[in-house]
Order: C-alpha cells, then structure tokens, then sequence
C-alpha cells in the first residue's frame, strides 16, 4: 500500500517552454500533497503544500506564478513549471499523505527536469 | 535555519558494522520523527518512524533510538550491506502527517 507515482520520470525542454508534472497517488486518497525539489547532494526543499479542493500554499521564496500547482482529485496533484528557464532544472519530487496513512508523508519516485 | 540538524554528512562502514547517524532538533513540539532511505535518482522511502513516547523502536535491521530531554534521535542499522548504500535523511513533524523539516542528509557507503 501507499503508492505514489510521479510522471513524467525525466523531462527535457527548451527554455521559454511549460511542463506539467503529476503526482498521483495510487491506493489510498491523498488529503494533502506535498511539492519539493532537490538539488544534487542536498536535502528535500518544500516548495508547497496543496489539500484537495484549495489552493496550495507556497513556502517563503517560492514563485507561485512559475510553480503552479493543482490538486484537483483527492488522487492527483500536478506542479506546472511554468516559462521554465535553466535553472529551474532540478530533481521535484512529490508526496501524499491520506486518510489511510494519516501519519506521514510517502513520496513519489521524482521527476528530473532539465531546461535547455 | 536547519530546524533538524544530522551528522555526519557521509559515513562510510565495512559489510557487518553498523552504520549510526544521528540527528538533533531544538522545538520541543515535533513529536513524530521518521527517517528515509533514498537511492540515487529517486524518491524517499520510508524506513521507519518513531514518536516522542517511545524511547526506541526497531524493525529488522534498522532502530531509532530517541533521547527525548537531550531532544535527538539516532538510526542504527546492524549488519550493514552494501545494498544500504544510500542517502539517509531525518525528519520531524508537528502534528499528523504535517510539514517535515528534514535534515541534511548522510551518505552512507557500505564497503564489502
């Protein structure tokens, strides 16, 4: 149980150009998602947290006219990177936590971006 | 300002040691602390979690010890394989299933 899938696994486009990632989860209902990136050799930084049905909120720093973030369906998220430029190239990952696995958070198995 | 701090960055063990990573927090509120396992290019897994009430906890191989007035808390994992070669992070949590403040992370490399 607790399965989170992300798609697409690795992406690679232009600068200038948008890509949408979706985080879904597979077996439980996911109350609340979780957006975060990673750069190489470093921790998980939070980009924002979305409960279903209401807009995200955005942590301290985090444009969320270039990160828009969907969570639609107590199952699917999506974070939307929009006019991506190079250094939005990164590692998102997303995670879940439900009414099922209220405790903790499980985590999806990431996207890599990279902006030409 | 790291809410969770984890020692060390990187640790190396033989096949058979046990690997210990520690990690230390200042808000006496967190009360759910879970440590994840990750493997190059993908996403956290989580290995195991303990809350303030317990002092340790142990499943297969891995244990958390929590010292709860020195407010830190340690992964132990005996008989360590080079299959555990991983990044190891902590995190701790307000709450159920709130936000996670994770530490930095160690690398743990297990030589056969």
């Amino acid at each position: 149980g607790a399965v989170v899938s992300q798609h697409p696994s690795w992406v690679i486009c232009k600068s200038g150009t948008s890509v949408k990632i979706e985080c879904r989860s597979l077996d439980f209902q996911a109350t609340t998602m979780f957006w975060y990136r990673q750069f190489p050799k470093q921790s998980l930084m939070l980009m924002a947290t979305s409960n279903e049905g209401s807009k995200a909120t955005y942590e301290q720093g985090v444009e969320k006219d270039k990160f828009l973030i969907n969570h639609a369906s107590l199952t699917l998220s999506t974070l939307t990177v929009t006019s991506a430029h190079p250094e939005d190239s990164s590692f998102y990952i997303c995670s879940a936590r439900g009414l099922r696995y209220q405790e903790t958070q499980y985590f999806g198995p990431g996207t890599r971006l990279l902006v030409l | 300002q790291q809410q969770v701090k984890q020692s060390p960055q990187s640790l190396i063990v033989q096949k058979g040691g046990i690997s210990i990573i520690n990690c230390a927090y200042e808000n006496t509120a967190f009360d759910y602390f879970p440590w994840y396992q990750q493997f190059p290019g993908k996403g956290p897994a989580l290995l195991i979690a303990i809350r303030p009430d317990v002092s340790e906890k142990k499943e297969g191989r891995f244990t958390i010890s929590f010292n709860k007035s020195a407010k830190q808390f340690s992964l132990h994992i005996m008989d360590s394989q080079p299959g555990d070669s991983a990044t190891y992070f902590c995190a701790a949590s307000i709450g159920t299933g709130n936000q996670f403040y994770f530490g930095t992370g160690t690398s743990l490399t297990v030589i056969p």
